[in-house]
């Protein structure tokens, strides 16, 4: 099945520690976005990557760092997290730009105490 | 940047009534604006889009209307249906310069049967 699975689905930590969500999709895309969702905010887009070893910053990228070693795994990683990253992640991929389809992983949910 | 103005934020219509959610967005690049739905508790999902080219889509009970002089695009949703209550999100990103796609801050739609 086509499908972009994002891991955790939840977590709960503590400001300053270290963590990663990781992303993978199995339809061969190239582009792979982070973007987070919070009320009132929509979803705005963190980081995004055209293809392995290829990213750039989206609206938000503040507080996050990326990488794209291989093409299906896109992870996010906050090296020092703080309250003002709890939000809603969601991972998406395209087949090769932002101008198509954009398919989203399921969410992560995450709380910074 | 891109912004994208989303209205209105929440909206109830009664069950067979259409109902019509509106977009605007700031740059006047803009080329290419989809729509995705939210179901609760999972990923967006592009339900249609619209390329500058066309003025109006359709597709069943959806059709997005694009005026670019006033720089304003909508959703249209005729016949509502109980499964039509989600969130639904408009984006909006031009074919050149960076590759971020800009969403708009979401519309709650609630179906009352």
């Amino acid at each position: 099945e086509a499908q972009v699975t994002q891991n955790p689905r939840y977590l709960i930590t503590v400001t300053g520690k270290k963590l990663t969500v990781t992303c993978s999709q199995n339809m061969n895309h190239e582009y792979m976005s982070w973007y987070r969702q919070d009320p009132g905010l929509g979803l705005r887009q963190i980081y995004y990557s055209m293809n392995v070893e290829v990213t750039d910053k989206g609206d938000v990228p503040e507080g996050y760092k990326v990488s794209r070693k291989e093409k299906r795994n896109f992870p996010l990683i906050l090296e020092s997290p703080s309250p003002n990253q709890t939000s809603l992640y969601f991972c998406a991929s395209s087949l090769s730009g932002r101008q198509e389809t954009q398919y989203f992983g399921p969410g992560t949910r995450l709380l910074v105490l | 940047g891109e912004n994208v103005e989303q209205h209105p934020s929440t909206l109830s219509v009664q069950e067979g009534d259409s109902a019509v959610i509106k977009c605007t967005y700031s740059d006047s690049a803009s080329n290419y604006f989809p729509w995705y739905k939210q179901e609760l508790g999972k990923g967006p999902q592009l339900i249609i889009d619209i390329r500058s080219n066309v003025g109006e889509k359709k597709d069943q009970r959806i059709a997005v209307t694009l005026n670019k002089t006033a720089k304003h695009f909508s959703l249209h949703i005729t016949e509502t249906q109980p499964e039509d209550s989600a969130v639904y999100f408009c984006a909006a990103s031009t074919n050149f310069g960076n590759e971020k796609l800009t969403f708009g801050t979401g519309t709650r739609l609630t179906i009352i049967p």
